[in-house]
């Protein structure tokens, strides 16, 4: 493990469920991330929090919705996707927003839209 | 081309054999770093070299930066089964509080 966890490791759904994403570290960083990565594709930044704000929303489409109630804790509200919305997608986090240090990811959520 | 790019995208050698892949990239950096990542596992941070480092050293791993050519390399010596991933350079682009990803390279290593 890594000291960011993600749960479900895999999630299953229709184009009318919703669901949510769950990432939780427990390293005292302040930053923390959410990253696509699709077959063939490089891996696409989606949100990112620091200090529980959100500072970026790289043109996201709305039916995916970030939550961070906290500096540990990070969501990823689903609801009404799309077949190419089937992914997998990672969490990150950092000591300090941006770019001074390496990440440290999660083992990610395969996401299958049926 | 995009931000990030790895070269070859795939790799394949014997157990022993050293592994280079290279990373290319376009905009101004404060930092290049590279990933590894297991089949369908996240990504794990190998090694950051900063824009005013040229080469830099972990165990088996060693990274070069040319920046005058925009790229970079990472060296694995003497491969091992374990080292068979997909390895990730990542850019931090200077003003950008984000790091870009490239698409990879996929390393197998044969015993």
């Amino acid at each position: 493990e890594t000291g960011v966890t993600q749960t479900p490791r895999h999630l299953v759904m229709g184009m009318t469920n919703k669901k949510s994403l769950k990432c939780e570290q427990h390293l005292g960083h302040n930053a923390m991330y959410w990253y696509k990565q699709s077959a063939k594709k490089p891996l696409e930044l989606m949100f990112v929090y620091s200090l529980e704000e959100r500072v970026e929303n790289n043109s996201v489409p709305s039916r995916f919705s970030p939550e961070c109630p906290n500096s540990s804790h990070l969501f990823l509200h689903l609801h009404t996707l799309q077949p190419e919305d089937s992914a997998l997608y990672l969490c990150a986090s950092s000591q300090l927003e941006g770019t001074t240090g390496g990440y440290t990811f999660g083992s990610g959520t395969r996401l299958t839209v049926v | 081309s995009q931000q990030g790019e790895e070269d070859p995208q795939a790799l394949s050698i014997q157990e022993g054999e050293n592994a280079t892949m290279n990373c290319s990239y376009k905009t101004s950096i404060n930092n290049l770093q590279w990933y590894r990542q297991n089949s369908g596992r996240g990504l794990v941070h190998l090694i950051l070299i900063r824009s005013n480092e040229r080469e830099k050293h972990s165990g088996r791993l060693r990274v070069t930066l040319d920046t005058s050519k925009k790229s970079s390399s990472l060296l694995i010596t003497a491969s091992r089964a374990a080292d068979t991933a997909s390895y990730f350079c990542a850019t931090a682009i200077q003003g950008a509080q984000k790091l870009v990803f490239g698409q990879g390279t996929r390393l197998t290593i044969n015993p």
